[in-house]
């Protein structure tokens, strides 16, 4: 059982370059959440999306866009990449219950 | 913004001894979490407690809810170097469909063989 797969791992971005963070889940899970971790930060809510089709901003959603077209896939989008985008970005999903899954990170840097 | 702060942000200990790490906000929460999270890794899913006064126990990890429900403590009692890790605590406010948690900043255990 997968869990929750991101990719990719690694990222390095020049400033003003875009990309896609990947986030695909197979737990059937309706919520998925797009955090963001600083070093002694904790988790900021970015995004989250209680189910296909429906998405919802976060605490810090500036200079980031999602999409949910399907159950399975979160990705989140950065348009024009700044270094403050420089951080390690965790995709999340969960059921009704409170339990929160998390994949394993996307180390991202902005230079 | 509801705040959970959590102490003390680093912990540096010898293998065999007891530790109590804290989570304390202003604010009630309907529930709060304890994660733990390994470096390169995202957060892996404790504890929920939910009743005011409630303590559950994992093992050598015993985890205490406040009765009025804004503020937690995680107690580890004979550390081991396994325990290294940061452990994070987070407060849900229930009810429709936005769930969302707020998160503590953390604390960095370190235990040492």
């Amino acid at each position: 059982n997968a869990g929750v797969t991101q990719t990719p791992k690694f990222r390095i971005l020049k400033i003003g370059q875009s990309m896609t963070l990947q986030c695909t889940q197979d737990m059937n899970h309706n919520y998925m959440y797009w955090y963001r971790q600083d070093p002694g930060m904790g988790l900021k809510l970015i995004y989250y999306s209680v189910g296909a089709g429906i998405t919802d901003k976060g605490e810090v959603p500036n200079g980031y866009n999602v999409s949910r077209s399907t159950t399975e896939d979160f990705p989140l989008r950065l348009e024009l990449a700044a270094p403050s985008q420089t951080s390690v970005y965790f995709c999340a999903s969960k059921t009704g219950e409170e339990k929160l899954f998390f994949g394993s990170g996307t180390q991202l840097s902005v230079l | 913004t509801q705040l959970l702060e959590q102490s003390p942000q680093f912990l540096s200990i010898q293998e065999g001894e007891n530790l109590t790490v804290y989570c304390n906000s202003s604010s009630v929460f309907s529930s709060l979490q304890w994660y733990r999270q390994e470096p390169g890794e995202g957060p892996v899913l404790l504890v929920t407690v939910v009743t005011g006064g409630e303590v559950k126990k994992l093992k050598r990890l015993t985890f205490q809810f406040g009765d009025a429900r804004k503020d937690s403590s995680l107690h580890i009692t004979a550390a081991q170097p396994g325990d290294t890790g940061l452990y994070l605590c987070a407060g849900g406010r229930s009810g429709g469909s936005n769930y969302k948690l707020t998160f503590g900043k953390g604390t960095l255990l370190t235990v040492n063989p």
